[in-house]
């Protein structure tokens, strides 16, 4: 198993600003992922982030909107960018370590 | 983005009772995988499944891999108040990739 800690844990933002969750893992991992959880909704996958190389994303998602680093093994950020109401959402860490895994999440409210 | 279907949506149940939830797709799953989400936390993995028709106990909980590869079930049984939260199942179509398609969503409520 792998034990995630994501930073922070919530916060309330102002439309248009921007902020940077981070992920740390505690053994180097070779997949880490990020996903979104609207309110009273299921996990969506925002993009896998690669160490060494920009993310993938999925459909749907931009790295202008969601641009993500991975400087090592352990830990990635991922930054929500001019952000607006509806980006008010849980945001998840992921790794992949023989299964996976996820962090406790970042609650976010924009205003 | 794509889901699974997972049913039922939610359900009461009394405590002591046993519960079934499932989760089925039109499209051929390599692995199954079912997480538990307390409300303020993160999913926590409970049971993952790796072969068609697999069937897999944690405790009071016990999973299994549809023979079709496109469906899986959780079953609790003798459930308690801690068992209140939302259960989730997630598929795996490539074991290359990693990435994972998440139900709906099963929303438990126990009664004591």
């Amino acid at each position: 198993s792998a034990v995630i800690s994501q930073k922070p844990s919530r916060d309330i933002c102002q439309r248009g600003t921007s902020l940077t969750i981070q992920c740390q893992v505690d053994s180097q991992v070779t997949m880490m992922f990020w996903y979104r959880q609207q309110p009273g909704q299921s996990l969506t996958l925002i993009a896998t982030a690669n160490q060494g190389s920009e993310a993938t994303y999925e459909s749907g998602f931009v790295i202008d909107k969601f641009p993500i680093s991975r400087p090592n093994l352990t830990f990635s950020t991922l930054t929500v960018s001019n952000m607006s109401p509806e980006d008010s959402s849980i945001y998840l860490c992921s790794v992949e370590s023989e299964t996976q895994y996820f962090g406790p999440g970042t609650r976010l409210l924009v205003l | 983005g794509q889901q699974l279907n997972q049913s039922p949506q939610s359900m009461f149940i009394q405590e002591g009772e046993d519960v079934s939830m499932n989760c089925t797709s039109s499209s051929i799953f390599n692995t199954w995988l079912w997480y538990k989400q307390d409300p303020g936390e993160g999913p926590v993995l409970l049971i993952a499944l790796y072969k068609a028709g697999e069937l897999t106990s944690n405790g009071r909980l016990t999973a299994q891999f549809g023979i079709t590869r496109k469906d899986s079930f959780l079953n609790i049984s003798a459930s308690i108040p801690s068992d209140v939260g939302i259960y989730f199942c997630a598929g795996q179509m490539n074991s290359g990739t990693y990435k994972y398609i998440f139900g709906t969503g099963t929303r438990l409520k126990v009664l004591a």
